[in-house]
């Protein structure tokens, strides 16, 4: 258990729609970040947060936000949502993400699947 | 900007054979280096990272990897497979902070590996 837990497990909606993915990240992780994967594009970097703030961009459409909260979970909103948008989304989390835990791997959580109908 | 290459999508090997998972990177300045493996519908657990030293990285489950810096690669390699060690490989680089590159981690497209009992 990486001890990042996201919410929903799985994800299912209509084209033009807007869903909302939930993450906890570890006890202590700082950073989180998202990632899409889908089986034409591979692992793809969406953003990262640290301590509320927005850190790093990736990948990320326009059409696709995140937030970071006090309490350092982290929300995913995908909106008007295309059937392009069906993929499995990672949550991430890592200390700091500077500084001597830079390097300090990620610890993923065992996504949230969407499917878009 | 940073970039992955994992050119073979299927590595099949024999029980009790070693097996080698490909992986070259390019970067800017001295490459952090991770490999994480993927089980069905499970999120990426971290394996081994290299950052600096001893060329040869051990890590998890009998895991270790060799950090070639003239060939750019970062091959993952087990003694003898087993055939739990089935599953989906991923390589990842960062940049080092002081490079001024991005600083996510880019992901490669993933090696599937089976070990054939």
């Amino acid at each position: 258990d990486s001890g990042v837990t996201q919410t929903p497990k799985h994800l299912i909606t209509a084209t033009g729609q807007r869903v909302t993915l939930r993450c906890s990240p570890r006890s202590g992780d700082l950073s989180v970040y998202w990632y899409q994967q889908s089986l034409d594009q591979g692992l793809q970097f969406l953003i990262q947060y640290y301590n509320g703030e927005e850190r790093a961009k990736g990948n990320i459409l326009e059409r696709f936000s995140a937030q970071q909260f006090p309490d350092l979970h982290s929300e995913l909103n995908l909106s008007s949502l295309e059937l392009g948008d069906s993929a499995l989304y990672f949550c991430a989390s890592s200390p700091t993400g500077t500084g001597s835990t830079y390097n300090s791997p990620l610890h993923f959580g065992n996504g949230t699947r969407l499917t878009v109908t | 900007a940073q970039s992955v290459a994992q050119p073979e999508d299927q590595v099949n090997v024999a029980e009790g054979n070693p097996l080698t998972v490909k992986c070259t990177y390019s970067v800017s300045g001295n490459p952090y280096l991770f490999w994480y493996v993927q089980y069905p519908n499970r999120g990426l657990q971290f394996l081994l990272k290299y950052i600096t030293g001893d060329n040869l990285v051990k890590g998890s489950y009998g895991f270790e990897a060799e950090f070639n810096k003239s060939q750019t690669s970062f091959h993952l390699k087990k003694p003898s497979a087993l055939v739990s060690d089935s599953a989906l490989y991923f390589c990842a680089v960062r940049a080092p902070i002081s490079s001024g590159s991005a600083r996510q981690l880019t992901f490669g497209s993933g090696t599937q590996l089976t070990v054939l009992p």
